[in-house]
């Protein structure tokens, strides 16, 4: 069964450090995701991203956010210089199609991202 | 707000009794999905319903969806110790591609 892979599955960084988590979407999906989860806390949409642009951005995703789509198949999301409080699991998502949140959503595993 | 409510927040059962959970939210929508997740884990796609439908099987879950009263139930029957987990609601709306998330029932299934 397709899925949506995530890698890595957990990452250390300091503070002030730049990271990349990694995303392959299912590969027939158009609309790609990032939502994150502060630990007990409930799942948080950032961004979603269609036909290569940023579709919609919560106001989480500030400047020191971006997303890229390098190839046919990756889906990146960068934070630029981490804060303690980007701790959390990020989770990529894609859906196939209709847009707007009309059909269901497939998550990865997530990636556990500590900042130190 | 469109922030799906759930409850319970934590359900004990013994296996093989049904669990349902319910989640109620605030404005119009298109559909709503459910999820589950296991402790610090990825998020499991269960079911999607659309907001022209009233319910849904899917194997032991059963969703039933009343836009009149804003709100879902998501019932499981015969539960098993492997459905141990949270349980999300997931509100899709006409005109935002985000998931409005729920704050999540934990299930516990004792054997």
């Amino acid at each position: 069964e397709p899925e949506v892979t995530q890698t890595p599955s957990h990452q250390v960084t300091q503070m002030g450090q730049e990271v990349i988590l990694r995303c392959v979407p299912i590969s027939n999906h158009l609309y790609f995701y990032w939502y994150r989860q502060i630990l007990g806390q409930k799942v948080e949409f950032l961004v979603s991203f269609y036909n290569n642009e940023i579709s919609e951005k919560s106001e989480i995703f500030d400047d020191q956010f971006s997303v890229e789509r390098p190839d046919g198949s990756n889906f990146t999301l960068k934070i630029r210089s981490t804060k303690l409080e980007d701790s959390a699991m990020y989770f990529c998502a894609s859906s196939g199609g209709g847009g707007r949140m009309n059909t269901e959503a497939f998550f990865g595993q997530g990636t556990r991202l500590t900042v130190v | 707000s469109q922030q799906g409510e759930e409850d319970p927040q934590a359900l004990s059962i013994q296996e093989g009794e049904n669990a349902t959970m319910n989640c109620s939210y605030k404005t119009s929508i298109n559909n709503l999905q459910w999820y589950r997740q296991n402790s610090g884990r990825g998020l499991v796609h269960l079911i999607l319903i659309r907001s022209n439908e009233r319910e849904k099987h899917s194997g032991r879950l059963r969703v039933t969806l009343d836009t009149s009263k804003k709100s879902s139930s998501l019932l499981i029957t015969a539960s098993r110790a492997a459905d141990t987990a949270s349980y999300f609601c997931a509100i899709g709306s006409y005109n935002t591609d985000k998931l409005i998330f729920g704050t999540g029932t934990r299930l516990q299934v004792f054997p």
